[in-house]
C-alpha cells in the first residue's frame, strides 16, 4: 500500500532524445506526486509536481503525464541535455497533514553528449 | 535564507560507537524529516517529527536508531552501537506547516561510514 514502483532502474539516452521514467503507486491517499531530481554528493531537490486533478503539467523540458484510473505517472524529459543526467525519484504523499514522502527506488539518467 | 542544515556531511565510526546527525530546518519549518540511502538505492523513510514530537517513526529500526526535534535547536538522528549496515547517506527533509505544495526540502546529507 505505501510502496511506489519506478522503472527503469537507468536510462541511456541520446542528448536530444525523449527520456521516460514510469511510476505505480498504489494507496490512493496519494494526492500530491512530485519528481525530485538528485546530483551526485548532493541531496535531492524538487523538479515538478502534479495533483491527481489535471492529467498533465509542463514546465519547460519537463513533463509530468498523470493516468488516475491506472494509479500510474511518468516524467518526459524533452530535448535531453548532458545537464540532464542525474538520477530521478518518482515520489508520492499527501499534502495536508503533513508530507510523509514515500519515494520510488529512482533511475539513473545518462544523456550522451 | 539559509537552506535545511546538516552536519557532520561525514562520519566515520568503528562498530559499537555511536553516531549523531543533527539537522537544522529551513527557516518557518515545523516538520522534519529523516531519510536514510544505501549506495544504489532510493530514499527510505525513517522518521518523521514536528517540534517535541514524534509523528511516524514507522521507517525507523526498532533498536538502536531514535530521533528528536526538541523545541530548541536542531533535530537529532542518534544510532547507538553502529554495525556496518549502517554505512548510508542518511539526509534531513523539512517542509513547512502549511503550503500550498507537499514540496520536501532536502539537505545535503551526512555520510556514515562504519568501520
Amino acid at each position: 500500500q505505501q510502496q511506489v514502483k519506478q522503472s527503469p532502474q537507468s536510462l541511456i539516452v541520446q542528448k536530444g532524445g525523449i527520456s521516460i521514467i514510469n511510476c505505480a503507486y498504489e494507496n490512493t491517499a496519494f494526492d500530491y506526486f512530485p519528481w525530485y531530481q538528485q546530483f551526485p554528493g548532493k541531496g535531492p531537490a524538487l523538479l515538478i509536481a502534479i495533483r491527481p486533478d489535471v492529467s498533465e503539467k509542463k514546465e519547460g523540458r519537463f513533463t509530468i503525464s498523470f493516468n488516475k484510473s491506472a494509479k500510474q505517472f511518468s516524467l518526459h524529459i524533452m530535448d535531453s541535455q548532458p545537464g540532464d543526467s542525474a538520477t530521478y525519484f518518482c515520489a508520492a504523499s499527501p499534502s495536508t497533514g503533513g508530507f510523509k514522502t514515500i519515494f520510488g527506488a529512482g533511475t539513473r539518467l545518462f544523456v550522451k553528449a | 535564507n539559509a537552506g535545511v542544515m546538516q552536519n557532520p556531511r561525514h562520519l566515520v565510526r568503528r562498530r559499537g560507537q555511536e553516531a549523531r546527525l543533527r539537522c537544522s530546518p529551513m527557516k518557518g519549518h515545523s516538520h522534519v524529516y529523516w531519510y536514510r540511502q544505501l549506495p544504489e538505492e532510493g530514499l527510505k523513510f525513517m522518521v518523521y517529527l514536528q517540534k517535541e514530537n514524534i509523528i511516524d517513526e514507522s521507517g525507523m529500526p526498532k533498536e538502536r536508531f531514535s530521533a528528536e526535534f526538541p523545541k530548541e535547536g536542531p533535530s537529532i538522528l542518534r544510532i547507538q552501537q553502529v554495525v556496518r549496515g549502517d554505512s548510508a547517506a542518511y539526509f534531513c527533509a523539512s517542509s513547512p506547516l502549511q503550503g500550498d505544495t507537499g514540496e520536501l526540502f532536502f539537505g545535503e546529507g551526512s555520510r556514515l561510514t562504519v568501520l
